[in-house]
């Protein structure tokens, strides 16, 4: 079974900050998502990647298969990017994504 | 909006009632899910449909009871839960067969309380 860490756990920055949010896991994998989730519980996915990086506005992710390493970074950051940002990997079965415990980001103005 | 609609919001229940969650998904997906979020822990699988038929359950006590009528539709059946079973519970979408390699679309939850 595969085991994800991510790190901070938390993390409080000034608005306008460069962010880095880290994922390891312990087993190769198909495919990883990051996704956010707001206060009040809904979860959007950021993105799913499986090599490289991939960039949507001021959010990029990379993944270093080799490594077994994934960042998501925030440029610009702003209050409304405060949200806890979950990594999560599969195996590319059907057998369920492994997620981490989340990193709880607060942005402050 | 992700176009995965769930209700209740809110559920508080005593350990004897029968209640029931819903979810509806307006994205053509195939594949639904259920996920298990509780406090300090990440999120859990607990049952995988893929075009109606369940194709993953998790270990998943039989006091949740999944129905999946058709593939846009999902519930999940609570009875005689217990005060441990509190958490978040999280209805997603993707649109092929449930593999880990589909984005995933999910709802609001439903925060629910066991007394």
């Amino acid at each position: 079974k595969n085991e994800v860490e991510q790190s901070p756990q938390n993390l409080t920055a000034q608005e306008g900050e460069f962010i880095t949010i880290n994922c390891s896991y312990s087993v190769g994998i198909s495919a990883l998502h990051w996704l956010q989730q707001h206060p009040g519980g809904g979860i959007v996915s950021l993105f799913m990647l499986s090599s490289g990086k991939k960039k949507h506005g001021r959010l990029i992710a990379t993944i270093n298969i080799q490594e077994k390493h994934s960042s998501l970074h925030i440029t610009a950051s702003h209050p409304r990017d405060s949200a806890v940002y979950i990594c999560a990997v599969g195996g590319g079965g059907a057998d369920g994504l492994t997620f981490g415990k989340g990193t709880h980001l607060i942005i402050q103005p | 909006e992700t176009g995965v609609t769930q209700t209740p919001r809110h559920l508080v229940m005593g350990m004897t009632n029968k209640k029931s969650l819903k979810c509806e998904q307006h994205l053509g997906h195939n594949a639904m899910y259920w996920y298990k979020q509780s406090a300090k822990k990440p999120l859990e699988l607990m049952f995988v449909y893929n075009f109606k038929e369940q194709t993953e359950n998790n270990s998943v006590p039989s006091r949740f009871s999944p129905e999946c009528p058709n593939s846009s539709h999902l519930f999940l059946h609570l009875h005689t839960l217990q005060p441990e079973d509190s958490a978040l519970y999280l209805c997603a979408s993707s649109q092929g067969h449930g593999a880990t390699n589909e984005k995933l679309f999910f709802g609001s939850g439903t925060q629910l309380s066991v007394l």
